[in-house]
């Protein structure tokens, strides 16, 4: 059973970088069968999803976050990472990473494409919190 | 983006009642190719992450009790808990994984009354 667990700071300063990393375990972020991603919750808040990468390094990345998000995948380590630039009060959150699964489709042009499937597992996310 | 739209924002059920949470997309999340609703649900409860209950909009996560269901089509869904356990009480989220960004509802929070 994959087990996802988060790690990093636990308090950011205005304007610097938050910096988080998930390491994998019983799993393997290079499976071909996988997708990987941070969504955020805002204390008492709803849910948002950050960015995703694919073990080639193919990323995705939430256009409201675009210009300050990095996502990253290190196979040796067996881990993915986040970097969130010149963060804000407003990028208080529990981090969550996630795995989605995959699945092939046929687009309009009838070609075979590989796409995401929802998030299953999550870790267990962990408290960022933006404050000086 | 696809807005996802929960209704209603909270909800309080007798135990043993139905409980009823609805989930509409500002755009269809059906895919013609494949007929299939790109759309999953989610139940948390405090300090926990969100826990998967159903995908492809109907589909059950193993282990999930037979009690929760999913049901629509297209732009309007809803998740049905069809008799009220104490331990249901969490806040659910709809959540489509048609397009990105992908997105959730607001969340439905689920009380005993």
């Amino acid at each position: 059973q994959v087990q996802l667990q988060e790690s990093g700071p636990g308090l950011v300063k205005p304007s610097e970088t938050l910096s988080l990393t998930c390491t994998v375990s019983d799993g393997s972020v290079s499976d071909d069968t996988y997708y990987w991603s941070w969504i955020r919750q805002p204390p008492g808040k709803g849910l948002e999803w950050v960015a995703y990468i694919y073990y080639t390094g193919s990323t995705n990345y939430n256009p409201s976050l675009k210009s300050r998000v990095t996502i990253s995948v290190d196979t040796s380590k067996n881990q993915f990472s986040l970097k969130l630039s010149s963060v804000t009060a407003a990028d208080t959150a529990v981090y969550y990473c996630a795995r989605s699964g995959s699945h092939y489709y046929y687009d309009s042009s009838g070609h075979e494409r590989l796409t995401y499937n929802w998030f299953d597992p999550w870790g267990q996310g962990t408290l960022v919190t933006v404050s000086s | 983006d696809i807005v996802m739209t929960q209704s209603p924002d909270s909800l309080a059920v007798s135990l043993g009642e139905r409980a009823t949470i609805n989930c509409k997309s500002s755009q269809s999340v059906l895919y013609s190719s494949n007929n299939k609703n790109y759309l999953a649900w989610f139940q948390q409860k405090p300090g926990q992450p969100p826990k998967l209950l159903i995908y492809w909009a109907s589909t059950r996560e193993s282990g999930v009790p037979d009690r929760f269901s999913g049901s629509g089509s297209g732009t309007d869904f809803t998740l049905t808990i069809s008799s009220l356990q104490a331990e249901d009480v969490a806040v659910y989220y709809c959540q489509q994984y048609y397009s990105t960004p992908l997105t959730f509802g607001q969340g439905t929070n689920l009380e005993i009354k």
